[in-house]
């Protein structure tokens, strides 16, 4: 009964490797997100979706693509892998009604490159 | 530019003692702030919030934390910390201008010694 759920946990692969990562919420949430921890911690925003439209892409490589078939699951998949894009990849998902609104996140996905 | 800051990277401090994690932010406009907690290896947990009204908020894991709007503080305390709350903890900050995503701070290490 997990509540947002990330496939892989762990990904290890080549430069210039394409790989995907996806994202499932039985939360019943209409708003999910990607975040990005480098290896210094730090989380930063990558996209966001409602209602499976794109409102938030921030400054991201046109190498990441998220897709978000249905309202429960956002995927994100990587052109050309390099190896800065080594980091955990979160997943998470709220309720659009108010900004207040709490953010639930995936396990995460240990991407490493090399 | 918008901006969380937690001053402490790292905070050791010994089992039973009182702690204090400190998280300022940036303010034009209302906020809406929260505290998440990071295990080793795991995902983000919600620790507490606080949206409007009373300024001290409760958490879980008895932590609570102080709204403090002229000092644009939320400071986040346990009066007798556990080895089990060793963990990374992240300030984050939703600012009311519809933009649905948290903005975090750069995470505080809390390192509980017997």
């Amino acid at each position: 009964d997990t509540a947002v759920s990330q496939t892989p946990k762990y990904l290890v692969t080549q430069m210039g490797n394409d790989k995907s990562i996806k994202c499932e919420q039985n939360l019943g949430h209409d708003t999910m997100y990607w975040y990005k921890q480098d290896s210094k911690k730090f989380l930063k925003i990558m996209f966001s979706y409602n209602n499976k439209e794109l409102i938030i892409n921030e400054t991201v490589p046109n190498r990441f693509s998220p897709k978000s078939p249905d309202k429960a699951h956002l995927n994100l998949h990587i052109n050309s892998l390099e190896l800065g894009d080594s980091a955990v990849y979160f997943c998470a998902s709220s309720q659009w009604r108010t900004i207040g609104e709490t953010q639930y996140f995936g396990p995460g996905t240990r991407l490493l490159v090399l | 530019a918008q901006s969380v800051t937690q001053l402490d990277s790292q905070v050791p401090v010994f089992e039973e003692a009182p702690v204090e994690l400190r998280c300022n932010y940036s303010s034009s406009v209302s906020v809406y702030l929260f505290w998440y907690v990071q295990y080793p290896n795991q995902g983000l947990q919600l620790l507490l919030k606080y949206l409007s009204g009373s300024t001290l908020v409760k958490g879980i894991n008895g932590f609570e934390a102080e709204f403090n709007k002229s000092q644009t503080s939320f400071h986040l305390r346990k009066p007798s910390v556990h080895i089990s709350d060793t963990a990374e903890y992240f300030c984050a900050v939703n600012w009311d201008t519809g933009r649905r995503a948290l903005t975090f701070g750069s995470g505080t290490r809390l390192q509980v010694q017997p």
